[in-house]
């Protein structure tokens, strides 16, 4: 069956960078695009953007560009999320989900809780 | 950015009714539309997809239907695991944004 696991908790400090790792199986890595979508504690979803594995290209929320970089390495079936210059509002829960296509989200990975504190 | 609003907020119901969500998008997202549930603690779960196409595995209840830019979520009768909170998502264009949460309540 499909799973992706995604690497433990992080606390990081403001400024600094976090990088969250989405270990995929039970599917082709390379034929379904992986995305990456956050929530803030008690808050709503919101769409950090995606990465097709196969070309590793990528599409990213304007509001992340800049900030955010989404990689993969096809030998070990992992997809990667890097977020930068961290602050109080990123504070969140971050999944990873993997899809037949650029648009919804099929098979979820169990979130990463990254807390930024001083 | 396309918004996606959801009503109600909150929505509070018994074991056995039939109960309808409803998403608006500030545009047109044709049928690029999906719907998840969230039960507390854990990842979203894909339900629908392209406004009414059903996940494999996902119960029969649920259906979904509207274009353009008005969609409903429909239950068709309750049952005791549906109580959670439910999440519309366009993909029609970028950034994909999703509507602010229902959260369905045991009455």
């Amino acid at each position: 069956q499909v799973q992706l696991v995604q690497s433990g908790a992080e606390v990081k400090k403001p400024g600094a960078s976090v990088k969250v790792s989405c270990k995929t199986s039970g599917y082709s890595f390379t034929g379904q695009f992986i995305h990456w979508v956050r929530q803030a504690p008690g808050q709503g979803l919101e769409w950090m953007g995606w990465i097709n594995p196969y070309s590793g290209g990528t599409e990213y929320a304007q509001k992340f560009q800049g900030r955010v970089t989404m990689a993969r390495d096809t030998s070990i079936s992992t997809a990667y999320m890097e977020l930068s210059s961290l602050t109080s509002d990123d504070t969140a829960v971050y999944y990873c989900a993997s899809s037949p296509k650029s648009g919804y989200a099929a098979y979820w990975g169990q979130g990463t809780l990254v807390t930024v504190s001083s | 950015d396309i918004q996606m609003t959801q009503s109600p907020s909150t929505l509070t119901a018994s074991v056995g009714d039939r109960v309808t969500v409803t998403c608006r998008a500030s545009e047109s997202v044709r049928r690029w539309l999906a719907w998840y549930q969230q039960k507390p603690g854990k990842a979203p779960k894909l339900l629908i997809y392209e406004a009414s196409t059903l996940e494999s595995g996902v119960p029969s209840r649920f259906s979904g239907s509207g274009s353009g830019t008005e969609f409903t979520l429909t239950i068709s009768s309750l049952q005791p695991d549906d109580f959670a909170t439910y999440y519309c998502q366009h993909y029609y264009n970028y950034p994909y944004t999703f509507g602010q949460g229902t959260k369905l309540e045991i009455k």
